[in-house]
């Protein structure tokens, strides 16, 4: 399984401003993932990101909210803008492995713990 | 409309029971993967089913997946405190398709 790191572990924000997560990957990878865990429930998905290309959003949320950079294959970006008390979260980044032309497994990074107060 | 249905949402045994917990879909799935997510933690994964009526053993821990593939189990024997977690599936509906589409997840305490 790929190793996948998160800066901020968690962070505590003020409203009004925004923070930028950074996912690393310590292999080469072609899809990245970037979700949204919000207290006790279920992952939701933001937006896939692939190396070269825009992301591609899921209903609900917008790229001028969630700017996501993908400047190479080991690395990406999701910023948090113009943070609200909503926006508290866990967001996570995964990465898949292809394991061939059946199904596809996704790894999970340890997740940034976000606070807006 | 939630695609993949978890029950129990939340589940409290004592430690030695047995449990299961189920993953429906009025959907295909061509798999399904089940995962567990500790606190402070992300999701790991345990296990892929890929083949209907496929069943997969991970020591205590035993997945199936249904016949026609549009639904799971999970079964532990003997939980333990350390099976304690949020248990979460999901699933990939076509061949080629990169999203994952989670369940609500059932959270399990196993209390000593």
């Amino acid at each position: 399984s790929a190793v996948i790191s998160q800066k901020p572990s968690r962070d505590i924000c003020q409203r009004g401003t925004s923070l930028t997560i950074q996912c690393q990957v310590d292999s080469q990878v072609t899809m990245m993932f970037w979700y949204r865990q919000q207290p006790g429930q279920s992952l939701t998905l933001i937006a896939t990101a692939n190396q070269g290309s825009e992301a591609t959003y899921e209903s609900g949320f917008v790229i001028d909210k969630f700017p996501i950079s993908r400047p190479n294959l080991t690395f990406s970006t999701l910023t948090v803008s113009n943070m609200s008390p909503e926006d508290s979260s866990i967001y996570l980044c995964s990465v898949e492995r292809d394991r061939g032309q059946f199904y596809n497994e996704q790894f999970f990074g340890p997740g940034t713990r976000l606070t807006v107060l | 409309t939630q695609l993949l249905e978890q029950s129990p949402q939340f589940l409290s045994i004592q430690e030695g029971e047995n449990l299961t917990v189920y993953c429906n879909s009025s959907s295909v799935f061509s798999s399904l993967q089940w995962y567990r997510q500790e606190p402070g933690e992300g999701p790991v994964l345990l296990v892929t089913v890929v083949t209907g009526g496929e069943v997969k053993k991970l020591k205590r821990l035993t997945f199936q997946f249904g016949d026609a593939r549009k639904d799971s189990s999970l079964h532990i024997t003997a939980a333990q405190p350390g099976d304690t977690g949020l248990y979460l599936c999901a699933g990939v509906k076509s061949r080629g398709a990169q999203k994952l589409v989670f369940g609500q997840g059932t959270r399990l305490t196993i209390n000593p």
